[in-house]
């Protein structure tokens, strides 16, 4: 099993701060997916990033990829009470069926 | 419907009873997909169908769990003799393709057995 490893696991902020959070493995992947999930809700994709080196901005959201497909990292900046969630990062299994999640990391913005 | 739709919402039963989770893809998907997220946790994968076929279920824990997808189009995941353990929210997705990453999600149901 290809190992998400995501950081930290829990953040609390207040709302306009900005935070970076993290998900790293040994192995390469194809691409690295991040989520976000709400409380009784399913994950939501985010992006997608397949390129080493590529980052990707969604509004305030800034996505890098490792230059070697093994990590990526997610950038909030001025972070408001609408980001608290769950911010999962998968990447796709060897069987190509299936995807590997991290632990993900728990996201509480404070207004 | 517009999005992958699971019911119950909630489900609430006592060890050893048999329950059956139902998910209802989005219309025309072909691919399907279950995951069990514990508390904590991310989702883990659980099986995957392509059609009407189980084309992988190497993620199914043990030979309690068992899903169906009969039509090619709505799953029922069903667990036998259900133990504490098997606690958790059971997600369902779908994609148009075997494209994993282009997969949509459903709201899950979360399973409490006491």
């Amino acid at each position: 099993t290809q190992l998400l490893e995501q950081s930290p696991q829990f953040l609390s902020i207040q709302e306009g701060e900005n935070l970076t959070v993290y998900c790293n493995s040994s192995s390469v992947f194809s691409s690295l997916q991040w989520y976000r999930q709400e409380p009784g809700e399913g994950p939501v994709l985010l992006v997608t990033v397949v390129t080493g080196g590529e980052v990707k901005k969604l509004k305030r959201l800034t996505f890098q990829f490792g230059d070697a497909r093994k990590d990526s990292s997610l950038h909030i900046t001025a972070a408001q009470p609408g980001d608290t969630g769950l911010y999962l990062c998968a990447g796709e299994s060897n069987s190509g069926y299936a995807l590997n999640f991290g632990k993900g990391t728990s996201l509480l913005v404070t207004p | 419907g517009a999005g992958v739709s699971q019911t119950p919402s909630n489900k609430v039963t006592e060890k050893g009873k048999y329950v059956e989770l139902r998910c209802d893809p989005i219309s025309g998907h072909t691919a399907l997909y279950w995951y069990r997220q514990s508390l904590g946790q991310g989702p883990e994968f659980l099986i995957y169908f392509q059609g009407t076929g189980a084309a992988d279920d190497s993620g199914l824990p043990n030979d309690r769990f068992f899903a169906v997808r009969p039509e090619g189009s709505v799953s029922t995941l069903k667990i036998q003799r259900t133990e504490r353990g098997d606690s958790a929210v059971y997600l369902c997705a779908s994609s148009l393709s075997a494209t994993v990453t282009e997969a949509f999600f459903g709201q899950g149901t979360r399973l409490t057995v006491v």
